[in-house]
């Protein structure tokens, strides 16, 4: 079966330093990758996508970046963390062509930028 | 910009009543609506995925209707129970990879 492992569960950051958080899919290949944030009060806004390795779609402006090393490894990053990154993100995956895109989501990370 | 709209945002509801609320979506280019359930402290699951004018859905006491026509689609709690609380959102997909998620019903059961 299928699982996805993201980390770490909660993270307390200063304005300007960097961030890396990773997620990773077990038992499935070739996946449709994504990172979310849900900020305090507002949905689920999309990030970052990929359809592969080294595949990357940015969905809104921001400060973060998002890189595929491998085929079922998605990084979110950023060089200098702002108040305003502060928020809940949320890895998810999606199997290429079948169920309607039904998306299987992580853990997720709680980010405080202080 | 594609507008994925929920009412009402939360929602307090007795234990042992039913409960309905709504997803609204643009109905053009329309592919598949889905609905997730989210727990606190868990990730988001799956409920449904509906893709046809008409389709109804059934998971227990969970059922949802979707309106492709006009663009909305309804989920439904019949007999709330506590294990119901949680925040249910929908999300359009117009066919391709990405979905755009509304911004969720908080429901709370009140034991």
């Amino acid at each position: 079966s299928q699982t996805i492992h993201q980390w770490p569960a909660t993270l307390v950051q200063p304005v300007g330093s960097p961030l890396s958080l990773e997620c990773t899919v077990e038992g499935t290949s070739n996946p449709n990758l994504y990172w979310y944030r849900q900020a305090a009060g507002r949905g689920l806004q999309l990030l970052f996508y990929s359809v592969g390795i080294g595949q990357i779609s940015s969905e809104v402006p921001q400060n973060l970046s998002a890189s595929r090393p491998q085929d079922r490894q998605f990084i979110l990053s950023s060089k200098k963390l702002l108040l305003s990154d502060s928020g809940f993100y949320l890895c998810a995956w999606s199997e290429k062509g079948v169920a309607k895109n039904i998306q299987y989501f992580g853990a997720g990370t709680r980010l405080s930028v202080l | 910009i594609l507008n994925v709209e929920q009412s009402p945002q939360s929602l307090h509801v007795q234990e042992g009543d039913s409960t309905n609320f709504t997803c609204s979506f643009p109905s053009s280019n329309f592919y598949a609506l889905h609905w997730y359930r989210w727990e606190t402290a868990k990730s988001p699951e799956a409920l449904f995925v509906m893709t046809l004018n008409g389709d109804e859905k059934k998971k227990g006491r969970i059922s949802a209707t979707l309106n492709t026509k006009e663009g909305y689609s309804y989920l439904y709690i019949k007999g709330s129970q506590p294990e119901d609380s949680a925040t249910y959102l929908c999300a359009f997909n117009f066919g391709n990879e990405k979905l755009t998620f509304g911004t969720g019903t908080r429901l709370t059961i009140i034991p």
